[in-house]
């Protein structure tokens, strides 16, 4: 298995535009999750899905960002308008969780995306 | 919600010595708890979990142990190698609830 894969692994961009982070899980996985890593807060939980449907967003900074997932093998974090302040690593993974919510639950973490907001 | 601490924030340790690393997490509901190793600019890496209904796990050089009354687990790492630098991470989930929370990291540097 390739496990989880992102991109693009680098995005550079202006304040104020539209970025686009991508996820592909592991196959089979049916929990996807989109983390955030700074030196100052740490590793943030964004978002995260359960068969395609998105359980908790409490982490999702503000509007300016969004995230979608339309089908099993795919996974998109926007932000619009970006600021500088969303400069960070990106990270997306996914896990398989029983029905009973308690088995598995290893989770498995792409290369990530590092964002750069000039 | 779920709060993990974590200490030290950097350890650092003579090639073959010992290493530990502890946690503590709020929510006594949560019942899986795993460890993260970090290099320089790669993707955390699950290492060692643990579950709820043990107290102690181990794989060859690492080890983990809760204590659920306490509300705290420790990650053991014996007979250190300069490989075994990194950032480490502990994480703690909810039954129910498939996110994880993480602890702020340790630095860990093996001296040769």
């Amino acid at each position: 298995d390739a496990g989880v894969i992102q991109s693009p692994r680098h995005e550079v961009t202006e304040m104020g535009q539209e970025v686009t982070l991508r996820c592909k899980p592991i196959s089979g996985h049916n929990s996807l999750f989109w983390y955030r890593q700074t030196m100052m807060r740490g590793l943030e939980l964004l978002i995260y899905f359960n068969n395609n449907v998105p359980i908790d967003d409490s982490g999702m900074p503000e509007d300016r960002f969004s995230a979608k997932m339309p089908n099993a093998s795919f996974s998109t974090l926007k932000i619009q308008p970006s600021e500088p302040r969303d400069s960070a690593v990106y990270f997306c993974a996914s896990s398989l969780v029983g029905t009973s919510g308690s088995s598995g639950r290893e989770q498995y973490f792409g290369p990530g995306t590092r964002l750069t907001v000039t | 919600g779920e709060n993990v601490e974590q200490h030290p924030s950097t350890l650092s340790v003579q090639e073959g010595d010992s290493a530990v690393i502890k946690c503590t997490y709020s929510d006594s509901a949560s019942n899986y708890f795993p460890w993260y190793k970090q290099e320089l600019g790669k993707r955390p890496q699950l290492i060692i979990d643990i579950r709820s209904n043990v107290g102690e796990k181990k794989d060859q050089r690492i080890a983990v142990t809760l204590n659920k009354t306490a509300k705290h687990f420790s990650l053991h790492i014996t007979e250190t190698q300069p490989e075994d630098s990194a950032v480490y991470f502990c994480a703690a989930s909810q039954a129910g609830r498939r996110a994880l929370t993480f602890g702020s990291g340790t630095r860990l540097q093996v001296q040769p």
